[in-house]
């Protein structure tokens, strides 16, 4: 099993739709979670940090559900913008590197 | 706008040659990151220093030699590459070490020919 694993998509969806990804973690231990985007060619930059149970910030809303190991970005009201590759990334619990997941493509369409 | 930038963008080299990624940070962070993003692989880390002090190796060849001036330089000296070491080199840069998010540069897209 890979360490944090993501569905690498993509997913198409149409402007103005809800759309959510999920990523999982092999590490009980890990405490911090973050999700990037990242346009293509381009560096990643950071969307959202997830240190206890969520975190919303405007149309964007990531959950953390400990008990399945699991963080899940949720996206409403898609824009032609929105249009990345989100990344994953999970602390390595006690050896506190960031282990990454591969990325989940998203394309939203006009 | 992005508070880490990385010189040059682009490079092309041949196996034989040297050659130096630079990366500076304008943001007061303390920790410093080369990952390498390779297709279809998740990023890999490379290496980390942390007040200028390295912390981490990540089993990276010795043909990859990073300096850190100080906490807002860093350099990844590069020689006798080879064509798989082809990826796009990310500087990072963090508050802290541990449990801070990251703010990449814009990269380095190498080719070794």
């Amino acid at each position: 099993r890979k360490e944090v694993e993501q569905d690498p998509g993509p997913f198409n969806v149409p402007e103005g739709a809800t759309v959510a990804f999920n990523c999982t973690y092999s590490n009980s231990a890990s405490q911090s979670f973050f999700w990037y985007r990242q346009d293509c060619r381009k560096e990643p930059k950071l969307l959202m940090s997830v240190y206890s149970s969520g975190n919303e910030d405007g149309r964007f809303t990531a959950q953390l559900n400990r008990a399945s190991q699991y963080i899940s970005l949720l996206i409403r009201d898609s824009k032609l913008s929105d249009s990345a590759t989100y990344l994953c990334a999970a602390d390595a619990g006690n050896n506190r590197k960031l282990i990454w997941g591969l990325g989940t493509s998203l394309a939203v369409n006009p | 706008e992005t508070g880490v930038t990385q010189t040059p963008r682009h490079l092309v080299m041949g196996m034989t040659n040297k050659k130096s990624l630079k990366c500076e940070q304008h943001l007061g962070h303390n920790a410093m990151y080369w990952y390498k993003q390779s297709a279809k692989k998740p990023l890999e880390l490379m290496f980390v220093y942390n007040f200028k002090e390295q912390t981490e190796n990540n089993s990276v060849p010795s043909r990859f030699s990073p300096e850190c001036p100080n906490s807002s330089h860093l350099f990844l000296h590069l020689h006798t590459l080879q064509p798989e070491d082809s990826a796009l080199y990310l500087c990072a840069s963090s508050e802290e070490e541990y449990n801070s998010p990251l703010h990449f540069g814009n990269g380095t897209r190498l080719t070794v020919t």
